[in-house]
């Protein structure tokens, strides 16, 4: 079981927005703002799209942003695209012996 | 311009100990703040942090592997191995080594490697 709690699938039509939540505790979302959403392709290394919460890498699309509230996460892809479709984990920052845990994943549809 | 190549076994037998190396270029493992980290995804499920090592040679290691888990780093071949013992059916999986700049996310990934475990 993963320490952060992800739907397991969201959806989409091109153009529209979707929503993509975290949850984790006041032990690591909540208490720092150390949030990273990856997204990956079937087959390929995850790519990182979104770090300390709302900052986007260079080169990643102004339509992904982030967001946090208490403690969960939120992605938000604006204007979807087909290439958009894959899945998409967060990560955080957690102050157990872990140092760092991942999400269970979320798997993005563009209908 | 930063890659990651993670390189190793593809099989190993149960009981056995999986060595992994991830060999890097564009960074070097000695600059403050940088680390490589180890990451693997069993077929068709979630990504699972393994552990890390900082350019200050800080270790870390998932809480629930620590115990068969060895992290250490070459600055001067510009490598990072990871070993794990004991291996498993259930640690078949793509291993993946990442780069961890100085703000706390995995920016680079290398392509991952596929390890299974079958007797």
């Amino acid at each position: 079981q993963s320490a952060l709690t992800q739907p397991a699938s969201v959806s989409g039509s091109p153009g529209q927005s979707i929503t993509i939540s975290c949850t984790g505790t006041s032990s690591d979302v909540g208490g720092y703002n150390y949030v990273s959403w990856y997204q990956q392709h079937p087959g390929k290394a995850p790519k990182l799209m979104i770090y300390d919460v709302s900052n986007r890498p260079s080169g990643v699309s102004n339509r992904f942003s982030g967001s946090k509230s208490g403690n969960t996460a939120s992605l938000t892809i604006s204007g979807l695209q087909a290439e958009d479709e894959a899945d998409y984990y967060c990560s955080s920052y957690t102050s157990s012996s872990t140092l760092e845990v991942f999400g269970g994943g979320t798997k993005l549809t563009v209908l | 311009q930063i890659t990651l190549k993670e390189s190793g076994p593809t099989l190993v037998k149960p009981t056995q100990t999986l060595t992994l190396t991830c060999t890097f270029s564009g960074f070097s493992l000695s600059t403050s703040g940088v680390g490589v980290g180890w990451i693997r995804q069993p077929p068709g499920k979630a990504l699972e942090w393994l552990a890390l090592i900082y350019w200050d040679d800080d270790k870390r290691y998932s809480p629930s592997l620590k115990s068969r888990l060895t992290i250490t780093k070459d600055t001067s071949k510009n490598q990072v191995v990871l070993t794990m013992t004991n291996m498993d059916p259930v640690d078949t999986a793509t291993y993946y080594c990442a780069h961890r700049p100085g703000v706390f996310a995995f920016d680079i990934w290398g392509q991952g490697t596929m390890v299974t475990v079958s007797s």
